[in-house]
């Protein structure tokens, strides 16, 4: 069992520049979701997912999209990369309300 | 809203000596899940413990304990007899459900440096 895949484990970006995470699970989860860490703040949530077809909004969404066509995967989208960007992007997935979440290793994102 | 408050920043500690680490929570749902999760130095988050509203039982697994009071919505965390390997960022965290489905808020985190 692989768990929460994610890839890439680093990435550099200029401004303005486009790219995916990529995240992927293993486990049949219906639950999906993207948190950043920001030293001092925490885990906050971007955005998350109930279901294929169904995703909403977080705490911080602003710049980011997200879609959910498959239970596996849950791809996150910057759409025009910002300094303010820079993080650690965890992707996590859960059975359902009360589980544990299982988290994937992190994409450490420097945009510059 | 939900919320968690891990106030400790940052705790040294010596080798062998016993820490707590505070989380408050606030929520205005009867029923609701608390987690602690440990993130050591290479940077994985590791699921630690999970609490329900309805089970307010203190745990305890090998040197560590969890203690959790609804009257104070508190949900601490003792580790007995530090060790070097205890040196991580540890997060409290609260889930709750909405019909469409659930949220998982962490604290802030405290960072633990255990010296030898």
């Amino acid at each position: 069992n692989a768990g929460v895949t994610q890839t890439p484990k680093f990435q550099v970006l200029k401004t303005g520049q486009s790219m995916t995470l990529q995240c992927a699970q293993d486990m049949n989860h219906e639950y999906m979701s993207w948190y950043r860490q920001d030293p001092g703040m925490g885990l906050r949530l971007i955005h998350y997912s109930v279901g294929a077809g169904i995703t909403d909004q977080g705490e911080v969404p602003n710049g980011y999209n997200v879609s959910r066509s498959t239970t596996e995967d849950f791809p996150l989208r910057l759409l025009s990369a910002a300094p303010s960007q820079t993080s650690v992007y965890f992707c996590a997935s859960t059975v359902g309300t009360g589980y544990g979440y299982t988290f994937g290793s992190g994409t450490r994102l420097t945009v510059v | 809203a939900q919320k968690v408050t891990q106030a400790q920043t940052e705790i040294s500690v010596v080798e062998k000596e016993d820490v707590t680490l505070d989380c408050v929570y606030e929520t205005r749902d009867t029923t609701y899940y608390l987690f602690w999760y440990k993130q050591p130095p290479s940077g994985e988050l590791v699921f630690l413990i999970r609490r329900n509203s309805f089970d307010e039982q203190n745990e305890i697994s090998g040197r560590y304990s969890w203690n959790f009071q609804k009257s104070t919505s508190s949900f601490n965390f003792t580790i007995t007899a530090s060790q070097v390997v205890d040196s991580a960022v540890y997060f409290c965290a609260l889930s709750v459900a909405f019909w469409w489905g659930n949220k998982l808020v962490f604290g802030a985190g405290t960072i633990l440096r255990v010296k030898s």
